[in-house]
């Protein structure tokens, strides 16, 4: 079946670094990707999205491509911020369904 | 535009009892979805509807269910409650009316109800 890995946490970096999160999935056809963030106490917010291949989702500084030759859909964000801290979580939607595979998540935190 | 509601926000219920969690989607949006999330397996599906139809089910036992009414609200019940149900749901609503490229729609979630069994 369908599933999508992320990498494992948690990550710390202090504030203005350089933001990396891995996502790779394993989908039949051409799955939408999604990131969603989960701040403390709260439900998901969705972060950005593709829905092809090459597509380059952004929103709030973060960027991720969808590179379907390497199944990958990972997060960057240039300049972290201590608001930034969150869990986030990568996420694919089977072709015609509204039913969303998770990653397990990464909890990311920045410190000032 | 209001998001997406869901009540109780925090339950408290004891081993055996039943539960019933209610969501209220985005006003137009005919799909609902409910997830589990939990610390050991993480966000999973349990089931979808859309214009009062189950059209997709994850894989949960029986003692898991839901429906929809005729204005979108959707409810989940669990019966015979365990100490592995604790956990929060999240319920997410989308539109068909909204599509996201090949045939999936965004979801946008509620805060959850955070269902605590002992």
């Amino acid at each position: 079946g369908n599933s999508v890995t992320q990498m494992e946490g948690p990550v710390t970096l202090s504030e203005e670094a350089f933001l990396t999160i891995n996502c790779t999935y394993t989908a039949t056809g051409y799955p939408s990707l999604f990131w969603y963030v989960q701040y403390p106490g709260e439900g998901l917010q969705l972060l950005l999205k593709a829905t092809k291949a090459d597509d380059k989702g952004s929103n709030k500084g973060f960027e991720a491509t969808y590179r379907k030759e390497t199944t990958s859909f990972h997060l960057e964000k240039g300049s972290v911020q201590v608001s930034d801290s969150a869990v986030y979580f990568c996420a694919l939607s089977e072709l015609g369904a509204q039913k969303l595979v998770f990653g397990q998540g990464t909890r990311l935190t920045i410190n000032p | 535009k209001a998001g997406v509601t869901q009540t109780p926000r925090y339950l408290i219920k004891t081993r055996g009892q039943q539960v019933t969690l209610s969501c209220s989607p985005i006003s137009g949006h005919r799909s609902v979805s409910w997830y589990q999330q939990t610390p050991g397996q993480g966000l999973q599906f349990l089931f979808e509807y859309f214009s009062e139809t189950q059209r997709n089910k994850g894989n949960f036992p029986g003692r898991f269910s839901g429906r929809q009414f005729s204005n979108s609200r959707s409810e989940m019940n669990v019966s015979t409650l365990e100490l592995g149900d604790s956990a929060l749901y999240l319920c997410a609503s989308s539109s068909p009316n909204r599509t996201s490229g090949t045939g999936s729609y965004e979801q946008y979630f509620g805060p959850g109800t955070r269902l605590t069994v002992t």
